[in-house]
């Protein structure tokens, strides 16, 4: 089974409004953490922002924010007021308990346009 | 700081040749790592290091070696190039060995086998 997906291959979203962007996992381990990254057309991978499975709130970084529903197994992220430079791909991955600490396991990732 | 540093950025290999895939980083991070992304596919990890003198397989060990000698370095070495490893591959690197923590990638390096 897949650990971590992302059904949406390709989103399109005129500039300034707001965008989710799907993830939902499968684990049994109580202990997890959930990170999004973004990859623009350049290449690198930039680390936007990280839920930890027993934060009580729902992580917020500037535009960013993870809508984090434990018991659906998501954790989508919402992108607030999206500019041009948003455009690229974006990443949700996940480490699993103590064993997995070590392991960050990615979706197939979501490409995002942002249309002007 | 130059962060997380991959050489070569492109390579073109033939079948069966052997290359190594450099890494560097100067953050002093005990665990680093490397994954291969594929079209469609995410990443994978292949590799990873807790330390010097300590690595262990990912998802995607196969046609892979690595050693770790020093904090610094963790090299990635294909030994038979074959066209499935044609890929697009990440160093990355961060510090301790929480999960919690954010990993640091490198530019990626990308191979062409042939």
């Amino acid at each position: 089974a897949q650990k971590i997906t992302q059904t949406q291959p390709g989103m399109f979203v005129q500039e300034k409004e707001a965008v989710t962007l799907d993830c939902t996992y499968d684990t049994s381990d109580p202990s997890y953490g959930l990170f999004w990254y973004k990859q623009p057309s350049s290449g690198e991978m930039i680390f936007l922002i990280y839920q930890g499975s027993y934060d009580q709130q729902n992580a917020t970084e500037g535009r960013y924010s993870l809508n984090f529903q434990k018991a659906r197994k998501s954790a989508n992220l919402v992108i607030s007021a999206s500019q041009l430079g948003d455009s690229a791909m974006y990443f949700c991955a996940m480490r699993e308990g103590i064993q997995g600490a070590q392991k960050l396991v990615f979706g197939q990732g979501t490409r995002l346009t942002i249309n002007p | 700081n130059a962060g997380v540093t991959q050489t070569p950025k492109f390579q073109v290999l033939k079948t069966g040749q052997s290359m190594t895939l450099q890494c560097a980083q100067d953050m002093n991070h005990e665990y680093m790592s490397w994954y291969r992304q594929d079209p469609g596919m995410g990443l994978r990890l292949i590799h990873y290091s807790v330390g010097a003198g300590i690595t262990d397989q990912g998802e995607v060990p196969n046609g892979y070696n690595v050693s770790r000698s020093t904090t610094e370095d963790f090299p990635l070495r294909l030994l038979s190039a074959a066209p499935s490893q044609t890929s697009v591959y990440f160093c990355a690197s961060r510090y301790g060995l929480s999960g919690a923590n954010v990993l640091t990638f490198g530019a990626g390096s990308r191979l062409t086998v042939l």
